[in-house]
């Protein structure tokens, strides 16, 4: 069964810091890997879609790679912002889709 | 931009009864999924639809839980004789054409059973 593990779970920098979440997976056969954000009390929002094919994917200051063999992705978020705090989740998708728990990212003003 | 809208985003009910959740995929959206998250866990995938058909489900999605389509652009989830552990945030997704695209998630309904 897999098994989506994040660390940290929560992290603390202040603005302008870059950063680093990590996300590791159980099972390498997996057909994509997908970043969220979550806000409190609210959905998900899609940030990054790295497909099993891929190496990485980029989207403004983040960036998501994907080293399927190892079973590890990592989410670096360049220049945060005190906007960037919420809650980032990373899902795999085999037959469904398996979340971790989540890196909880507050970025101090 | 298109979204992923659920109703309502709140609802009360007493232990067993019946309660149908709403959703409305993104318009031109196949494939529809259901997930829960209780409080302080993880998101957990309930089921995937596609065709009018259940695509995938969860060992979590037994015959208490059932979705259908009724029309051209709702989707449901109906959870049957409520139990105080159905108390969660459930949310309705969609995604485009395949089931490993990227899936746009509403903003949930957040059930308390009591």
């Amino acid at each position: 069964k897999q098994e989506v593990t994040q660390i940290p779970a929560a992290l603390s920098v202040p603005e302008g810091e870059n950063l680093v979440l990590n996300c590791s997976f159980t099972d390498s056969a997996i057909y994509n890997l997908q970043w969220f954000r979550q806000d409190p009390g609210k959905g998900l929002t899609s940030l990054l879609l790295i497909q099993s094919s891929q190496r990485e994917q980029t989207s403004g200051r983040l960036n998501a790679s994907l080293d399927k063999s190892s079973g590890r992705s990592t989410l670096y978020i360049a220049a945060s912002q005190p906007g960037d705090s919420a809650t980032y989740l990373c899902a795999v998708m085999d037959n469904d889709m398996r979340f971790g728990a989540g890196t909880r990212l507050t970025v101090k003003p | 931009e298109p979204e992923v809208t659920q109703t309502p985003s709140h609802q009360v009910t007493q232990m067993g009864q019946e309660v149908i959740l709403r959703c409305v995929p993104i318009s031109n959206h196949l494939y529809f999924y259901w997930y829960r998250q209780i409080l302080g866990q993880k998101v957990e995938f309930l089921v995937s639809f596609y065709n009018n058909e259940i695509s995938e489900k969860s060992e979590i999605f037994d015959d208490q839980f059932s979705v259908e389509r009724p029309d051209g652009s709702n989707f449901t989830l109906k959870i049957r004789s409520t139990k105080l552990e159905d108390s969660a945030m459930y949310f309705c997704a969609s995604s485009l054409l395949t089931s490993d695209e990227t899936q746009y998630f509403g903003p949930g309904t957040r059930l308390l059973v009591l």
